[in-house]
């Protein structure tokens, strides 16, 4: 295990539907990351946080919503979504936000939108 | 801005032979450069880095890598590939003082006995 983890694993929503992803480190890390993960596409950044400040929104949608509310968790709340939105939602922390950190991820949260 | 590319979307190699995972980049300044490993239903697992230094890098599980900076690549190499190395591999880089990890659209290794 990498010392992060992420709730629910699976997730089924319909569009009109608000449900939150979870992710929780337990590394003492500063910076956390969502990624989203599609079939045959390279990873995707979606948000960064550093010491709870979001520092880097990757032209996101507005129905996506991160939530920093310490450095050892993150939220996603999720929000009318669309179908081309079904993917896999990685979180990631590092120590710290300089280039040379490497990230560590859960396991994902694998996303289904009906 | 940088970028990562994986030529090969699948890999095959026979189990006790030598395995190559090819990565090219391209950076405007001078690059971080990491591999990371998927299996079945999981995150991200972190292999190995290059930082600064000496160009070999040598990581988790026996893998190791080789910065050229002239060929601006970064291959992922295993001197006797196991059949439990299959999984997907990424490349990625970061240019200094950016925060944006950029990662390769990953090479799926099968090791078959």
């Amino acid at each position: 295990e990498t010392g992060v983890t992420q709730t629910p694993r699976h997730l089924v929503m319909g569009m009109t539907n608000k449900k939150s992803l979870k992710c929780e480190q337990h590394l003492g890390h500063n910076a956390m990351y969502w990624y989203k993960q599609s079939a045959k596409k390279p990873l995707e950044l979606m948000f960064v946080y550093s010491l709870e400040e979001r520092v880097e929104n990757n032209s996101v949608p507005s129905r996506f919503s991160p939530e920093c509310p310490n450095s050892s968790h993150l939220f996603l709340h999720l929000h009318t979504l669309q179908p081309e939105d079904s993917a896999l939602y990685l979180c990631a922390s590092s120590q710290g936000l300089g280039s040379s950190y490497e990230q560590y991820f859960g396991p994902g949260t694998r996303l289904t939108v009906t | 801005a940088q970028s990562v590319a994986q030529p090969e979307d699948q890999v095959n190699v026979a189990e006790g032979n030598p395995l190559t995972v090819k990565c090219t980049y391209s950076v405007s300044g001078n690059p971080y450069l990491f591999w990371y490993v998927q299996y079945p239903n999981r995150g991200l697992q972190f292999l190995l880095k290059y930082i600064t230094g000496d160009n070999l890098v040598k990581g988790s599980y026996g893998f190791e890598a080789e910065f050229n900076k002239s060929q601006t690549s970064f291959h992922l190499k295993k001197p006797s590939a196991l059949v439990s190395d299959s999984a997907l591999y990424f490349c990625a880089v970061r240019d200094r003082g950016d925060n944006d990890m950029r990662f390769g659209a990953g090479t799926r290794l099968t090791v078959k006995p």
